[in-house]
């Protein structure tokens, strides 16, 4: 079966401190791999993605993601946090020109001042 | 800026009455478009592919005569829900592939839908 598991249902982290959330998949096919952030009430941004190639990924807002096929994993990290990454965060995946996407169940991020 | 306009962004409307909701590609000409449904504090679930010039494919449970979908043009796709009751209350959102490649997906801004 094809699924996404965001193990981490709400996170909270010190503002400056080190972030990872994490990601596994199951997926039949070459996985296409994507983070998504949504504000309350709002859409969804694309952190990032991965298709192929270097399996280190970076993305916007200094955000990055490591894709190890080995553990079927693709885990965001960022360095140092800041109060304005309080959100929603979704794993997705899906299949090559597709676009359909199996999305996670989401880690809320908190961060503390 | 955004390449995917949702409109609109909240609504609230009677049980029975419908809803429509549309989705616009700004930036280029979307031949799919895709419609998913959240329901508060959980992930998003794909409800069908819109295609344009042919039928939506519906996700399984999906009810096709409760989820009208219609893309009509390379630049909008609407969804419109027909004699809505409360249990349709949920928060909408539309994206669009970019044919251009590269996996470009977009999403839309979504539509939180409040039937009382």
């Amino acid at each position: 079966a094809q699924s996404v598991t965001q193990p981490d249902i709400h996170i909270t982290v010190s503002e400056g401190a080190s972030l990872e959330l994490r990601c596994n998949y199951s997926y039949g096919a070459t996985p296409y791999l994507f983070w998504y952030v949504q504000s309350p009430g709002q859409g969804l941004q694309l952190l990032l993605k991965y298709f192929s190639g270097d399996t280190l990924v970076q993305g916007i807002k200094g955000f990055e993601a490591e894709f190890k096929r080995s553990q079927s994993s693709f885990n965001l990290r960022k360095p140092s946090v800041h109060w304005s990454d309080a959100a929603e965060y979704f794993c997705a995946v899906g299949a090559q020109n597709t676009g359909k996407l199996i999305f996670g169940q989401g880690t809320t991020l908190q961060v503390k001042p | 800026g955004a390449v995917v306009s949702q409109h609109p962004s909240r609504v609230i409307c009677k049980s029975g009455t419908s809803v429509k909701i549309e989705c616009r590609s700004l930036d280029f000409q979307a031949t799919t478009m895709f419609w998913y449904r959240q329901f508060p504090k959980q992930s998003l679930m794909l409800m069908a592919t819109s295609n344009e010039g042919s039928k939506a494919t519906y996700e399984q449970g999906v009810e096709k005569d409760k989820f009208l979908i219609n893309h009509a043009s390379l630049t909008l796709s609407t969804l419109t829900v027909t004699s809505a009751h409360p249990e349709d209350s949920s928060f909408y959102i539309c994206s669009a592939r970019d044919p251009g490649g590269d996996e470009k997906l977009f999403f839309g801004s979504g539509t939180q839908l409040s039937v009382l």
